[in-house]
């Protein structure tokens, strides 16, 4: 089946040690997006590539870096992960936002712990 | 600024029950998406609204898009414990080169045996 996978589902790193988060999918969407979801609350959208064009958020700390290597892949990087970024990250496609049929579709998330 | 108003944020109901999470907005949206989250999860989506005034029925789920296009509602007839989860709508700006959604703060549903 067509999918939004995340890999790990749950990272553990130390405060201040770089990890990177991973999404692939085989929807061939345009658009991938990162969200970071704290607890029972919205996602928050940190940015997106529509195709290769990276867009962030104006709200989204230079700690969080992305990567999209070719249409399939996705990565999020936190530079230096502190206390405050322990959080579900959701990985999420779109094929032609802007449309009014268009839908995100989220993969299952990578919970990440800071120790 | 809040876009997307998520009312109740939290509900605690009796198996059997009926609800109606309500989702306002003072600004127009070209969609809106209805999605649930269980715990541990990333957010699945139930449907998408596109059309003022549109109802949408999935089993026992009920979506409903404003007339406007500014306003939704979910309502869920005779709720099972397996609703629970975190019910999050989210809209599409009208106006084409906003690629965001602009999600509501979602409504967490508890459904007791």
């Amino acid at each position: 089946d067509a999918m939004v996978i995340q890999n790990p589902r749950y990272q553990v790193t130390q405060f201040g040690k770089p990890v990177t988060l991973s999404c692939s999918q085989t929807l061939n969407h345009n658009v991938m997006y990162w969200y970071q979801q704290k607890s029972s609350q919205a996602p928050k959208l940190l940015f997106h590539y529509y195709d290769k064009d990276f867009n962030n958020e104006a709200d989204t700390p230079d700690n969080f870096q992305s990567r999209r290597p070719n249409t399939s892949f996705c990565f999020l990087d936190i530079r230096s992960p502190g206390l405050g970024d322990a959080a579900m990250y959701l990985c999420a496609t779109s094929l032609y936002p802007g449309l009014s049929t268009d839908t995100q579709y989220f993969g299952p998330g990578t919970r990440l712990t800071v120790l | 600024t809040q876009l997307l108003e998520q009312s109740p944020q939290f509900l605690s109901i009796q198996e059997g029950e009926n609800l109606t999470v309500y989702c306002n907005s003072s600004s127009v949206f070209s969609s809106l998406q209805w999605y649930r989250q269980e715990p541990g999860e990333g957010p699945v989506l139930l449907v998408t609204v596109v059309t003022g005034g549109e109802v949408k029925k999935l089993k026992r789920l009920t979506f409903q898009f404003g007339d406007a296009r500014k306003d939704s509602s979910l309502h869920i007839t005779a709720a099972q414990p397996g609703d629970t989860g975190l019910y999050l709508c989210a809209g599409e700006r009208s106006g084409g080169s906003n690629y965001k959604l602009t999600f509501g703060k979602g409504t967490l549903l508890t459904v007791n045996p």
